[in-house]
């Protein structure tokens, strides 16, 4: 069974803060995906990952970065944290190929930035 | 991008099958369907995947029309534990941009 981690369920960071949020998956996936999920606006792609060091634009990106140094291993960065920046953030992960793949996901993080 | 359109919500009693449908009017030759199922506080869990006609799992069967513009995920005799959020998608074979829409929200009564 694929196992995505996120490395906390729950965390609290200041305004003006850098935040790193990091997943990791077990199945030698080459897709790696980040989603942040807020109430009435569903899941929203801010990044994803086709293989190591390659990264692509989602929909939401301003504000956010990311990192993708192995395989297994993404990495979300907040590089200056702001209020509106609060939400429940998921990592997925797929098998390389189309994107008709499914997504394994995460129990996700939700971030509260004060 | 194909987009979904989904019911918003539905209601169910225990042992009930439901249906939930979702229309998918500009859907590409080459996209398939996914169906997600999402409880409180944990991320979307596959349920099932399909092309056409119909594609069946110990979970769940799917329904999907010739003409593709639409899908069905039935879920025979639900039980209380079937509430959650069902999530419609529709594979983009460009990339891997993934539109996930509000989902269905299922409440499932004793």
């Amino acid at each position: 069974d694929v196992k995505v981690t996120q490395s906390s369920r729950y965390l609290v960071k200041r305004t003006g803060e850098k935040v790193f949020l990091e997943c990791v998956q077990d199945m030698d996936h080459e897709n790696m995906f980040w989603y942040r999920q807020d109430p009435g606006l569903g899941l929203r792609l801010i990044y994803f990952s086709y293989d190591v060091k390659m990264k692509e634009k989602g929909d939401i990106p301003e504000g956010y970065s990311v990192s993708r140094e192995k395989k297994e291993r993404f990495s979300l960065i907040l590089e200056s944290a702001s209020t509106n920046q609060t939400s429940m953030y998921l990592c997925a992960s797929s098998l390389g190929g189309d994107g008709n793949q499914p997504q394994h996901f995460g129990d996700g993080t939700r971030l509260s930035i004060l | 991008l194909a987009k979904t359109t989904q019911p918003i919500s539905m209601d169910s009693y225990e042992g009930q099958e439901v249906n939930i449908t979702c229309s998918h009017n500009n859907i590409a030759t080459n996209d398939y369907i996914t169906w997600y199922q999402q409880f409180p506080s944990q991320g979307p869990r596959f349920i099932i995947q399909g092309y056409k006609t119909k594609v069946t799992n110990e979970v769940a069967s799917l329904f999907i029309p010739a003409d593709r513009k639409s899908s069905t995920l039935s879920l025979p005799r639900v039980s209380l534990s079937d509430t959650a959020v069902y999530y419609c998608l529709v594979g983009n074979t460009g990339g891997f941009k993934t539109i996930f829409g509000a989902g269905t929200r299922l409440f499932v009564k004793a």
